[in-house]
């Protein structure tokens, strides 16, 4: 199993800043996955971090929004930047096991 | 490219009544995993049960029940009995094999709300 944790919680910004979100596993893993979760919406996958290469990102995210960082096996790093109401969101961090796919309690950011 | 149709926006039951949540998929690969997630009113996504598509049995675990078809492409989750505790949003999700395992496709959701 593998248990996730994120920093922060919560958080409230202005728009226009930058917030980092950082994602702890208690394991070694290859990849880690970034999701976003809008308000009364579906997941959606922002991107794949591998350690040691750039992130992967998927259709409709783009690497200045969301600048990703993956230094070791077990920690990883998402950026939300020059913020707008429009990404006040849950940010999940998650891993694949063998056996099921495990998220972390995520991030709710709400932007001003 | 993957999708996951959940139909049912919302469902409303009363305590102790069974309910069926529908969930259909479209993926071309042959190699891929369906999953199940509760996520309650407190945000944590709760794991539920992942099949993979080798494996068309029926699973039971307690009051729940999946009923995977690949003939139809569905993974259907009952609840039977259910229970106030059960109201969140259940999300069906869809990942393929390979280099992108772990990439889930995720349906709408369903809130289902269990009323005393």
């Amino acid at each position: 199993s593998a248990v996730i944790s994120q920093k922060p919680s919560r958080d409230i910004c202005q728009r226009g800043t930058s917030l980092t979100i950082q994602c702890q596993v208690d394991s070694q893993v290859t990849m880690m996955f970034w999701y976003r979760q809008q308000p009364g919406q579906s997941l959606t996958l922002i991107a794949t971090a591998n350690q040691g290469s750039e992130a992967t990102y998927e259709s409709g995210f783009v690497i200045d929004k969301f600048p990703i960082s993956r230094p070791n096996l077990t920690f990883s790093t998402l950026t939300v930047s020059n913020m707008s109401p429009e990404d006040s969101s849950i940010y999940l961090c998650s891993v694949a096991g063998i056996y099921e796919q495990y998220f972390g309690p995520g991030t709710r950011l709400t932007v001003t | 490219a993957q999708k996951v149709t959940q139909a049912q926006t919302e469902i409303s039951v009363v305590e102790k009544e069974d309910v069926t949540l529908d969930c259909v998929y479209e993926t071309r690969d042959t190699t891929y995993y369906l999953f199940w997630y509760k996520q309650p009113p407190s945000g944590e996504l709760v794991f539920l049960i992942r099949r993979n598509s080798f494996d068309e049995q029926n699973e039971i675990s307690g009051r729940y029940s999946w009923n995977f078809q690949k003939s139809t492409s569905s993974f259907n989750f009952t609840i039977t009995a259910s229970q106030v505790v059960d109201s969140a949003v259940y999300f069906c999700a869809l990942s393929v094999g390979g280099t992108s395992y772990g990439k889930l496709t995720f349906g709408q959701g369903t809130i289902l709300t269990v009323h005393p």
